[in-house]
């Protein structure tokens, strides 16, 4: 079955930090990838997405994914994280044989002083 | 900036009781989802429309949930009666069609039942 998997549910680093944050994915001929943060009492909003060409992709906020595609992986990182990146994040997957979109569990990114 | 819109942003209710939440999409985006998300968990489809047709429930309780969008633009989603394990996050979201990957998110509706 399709899935995505998230770890780590949570991951806490201090301010100034590097962090990564861990996506599987569920092998597929074709895959789109996402990376959603929502914040406190709030919807999801797009951080990145993944559907061809570079496997290294830059989102907002200083957010950049690797897709891997021989470690079914989409990895999250940031090399240097500010307290208002407190929140939590999801990995998303889209196969081409549905139109649906596949949320992990989510991690919750908490940033120590 | 365009943005989803859903009310109410919270809502208590007793269990055996009707709910009723309402999503307003962006304008002129086709496509219009519903989510569930629990507490801890990643937000889970219960319906997808496509204008005013249903392109995928399969996931939506048809014994107490039914979601309709009769003018393909905003939509309701109910709950009745509500249960306990019904408690959480309706999240609606949109996109411009079917294709579309991005997908733009409402603030929510927490449901919280007693």
């Amino acid at each position: 079955a399709q899935s995505v998997t998230q770890l780590d549910s949570q991951v806490p680093v201090f301010e100034e930090a590097p962090v990564e944050l861990r996506c599987n994915y569920s092998s597929s001929v074709s895959v789109y990838l996402f990376w959603y943060v929502q914040y406190p009492n709030q919807g999801l909003q797009l951080l990145l997405k993944y559907l061809s060409g570079s496997t290294l992709v830059k989102g907002i906020n200083g957010f950049e994914a690797e897709f891997n595609k021989s470690q079914t992986s989409f990895h999250l990182r940031k090399p240097s994280v500010h307290i208002s990146d407190t929140a939590e994040y999801f990995c998303a997957a889209r196969y081409s044989s549905a139109s649906k979109i596949i949320f992990g569990s989510g991690t919750r990114l908490s940033i120590r002083p | 900036e365009a943005e989803v819109a859903q009310s109410p942003r919270y809502k208590i209710t007793e269990k055996s009781q009707a709910v009723a939440f309402w999503c307003d999409p962006i304008s002129g985006h086709a496509t219009l989802y519903w989510y569930r998300q629990i507490l801890g968990q990643g937000p889970e489809l219960l319906v997808q429309f496509q204008d005013e047709s249903v392109v995928d429930d399969s996931q939506l309780p048809k014994d107490r949930f039914s979601a309709e969008r009769l003018k393909g633009v905003d939509s309701t989603l109910k709950i009745q009666p509500a249960e306990l394990g019904d408690s959480a996050m309706y999240l609606c979201a949109s996109s411009q069609g079917l294709s579309e990957y991005e997908q733009y998110f409402g603030p929510g509706t927490r449901l919280t039942v007693t």
